[in-house]
C-alpha cells in the first residue's frame, strides 16, 4: 500500500537553516503537503506542491520535489524558535486521500 | 483561510457512554469530509472519508458500528464514539475540502482530545 516516512527528529540551532525529508511510494500522487503541528493543536497547512512541480518557494519555506525519486524535502531558512513543531509531510492519493508520515520532530535550540 | 473547527475541543467521559465530536466548515461547503485519528507521537491514520449526503466510506479496520459518522450538510459532519472504552482515547482530526480553485487543500480542525475513563 501507500507508504510515506520521514525521520522522527531534528534538531538546529536559531538562525540556521532546516531541512525535512519524506519520501513517499504512490507516484499517482498529485499533490504533496507540508503540515505544521504545534503541540496539543491540529494540524496547519504550511504549503503545497502540485507533482508536476519540481520545487516551490513561499517565504523562508521552500519545497523541493524529485519525482523520480518520490523525495520531498522542506527547508525552512533562518529558523527561528517558533518554527519547533512536529513537522508532517502527505501525498493526496488518486482516491483524494491523504496518506500521512509520521511526522518530524523539529527542535530549534537558541 | 478557510476555517474548520471542531467541538469539543477536549472530552472525558465514562467507559460505555457515548461521545459526539462535531466538525464544521465556517466559512464554505464542505462536499467531503475526513475523520483521522492520532495515537501519541504517531501519525494521522486515515478513519472514514465522509461525503455530504451519503454514507461514511470507512478505511479498513475501522469499526464503523463504533465510530458512527453523519454528514448531514455541507458545513456539519459529526463523528459518534458510542460505548467508548479507554483505548479510543485518542486526538481526533477532522478535515475538509475546498472547492476553491485546484490546489485540493483541505483544511484542518484543531482536533478532541477524547479521554475515556
Amino acid at each position: 500500500g501507500e507508504d510515506v516516512e520521514q525521520s522522527l527528529f531534528l534538531s538546529v540551532r536559531e538562525g540556521d537553516s532546516s531541512v525535512i525529508n519524506c519520501t513517499y511510494t504512490d507516484s499517482s500522487s498529485t499533490y504533496l503537503y507540508w503540515y505544521k503541528q504545534e503541540p496539543g493543536a491540529g494540524l496547519q497547512l504550511l504549503t503545497y506542491i502540485f507533482s508536476n512541480m519540481d520545487m516551490k518557494q513561499d517565504q523562508r519555506l521552500t519545497v523541493l520535489l524529485n519525482k523520480k525519486d518520490k523525495h520531498l524535502s522542506l527547508r525552512i531558512a533562518d529558523t527561528q524558535t517558533g518554527d519547533s513543531a512536529i513537522y508532517f509531510c502527505a501525498e493526496l492519493d488518486s482516491s483524494y486521500k491523504l496518506i500521512f508520515g509520521s511526522g518530524t520532530r523539529l527542535l530549534v535550540r537558541p | 483561510g478557510a476555517v474548520v473547527s471542531q467541538h469539543p475541543s477536549r472530552v472525558i467521559c465514562k467507559s460505555g457512554t457515548s461521545v459526539k465530536i462535531e466538525c464544521r466548515s465556517l466559512d464554505f461547503q464542505a462536499t467531503t469530509m475526513f475523520w483521522y485519528r492520532q495515537f501519541p507521537k504517531k501519525s494521522l491514520m486515515l478513519m472514514a472519508t465522509s461525503n455530504e449526503g451519503s454514507k461514511a466510506t470507512y478505511e479498513q479496520g475501522v469499526e464503523k458500528d463504533k465510530f458512527l459518522i453523519n454528514h448531514a450538510s455541507l458545513t456539519l459532519s459529526t463523528l459518534t464514539v458510542t460505548s467508548a472504552h479507554p483505548e479510543d482515547s485518542s486526538f481526533y482530526i477532522c478535515s475538509a475540502s475546498t472547492a476553491r480553485g485546484n490546489t485540493g487543500e483541505l483544511f484542518f480542525g484543531e482536533g478532541s482530545r477524547l479521554t475515556v475513563l
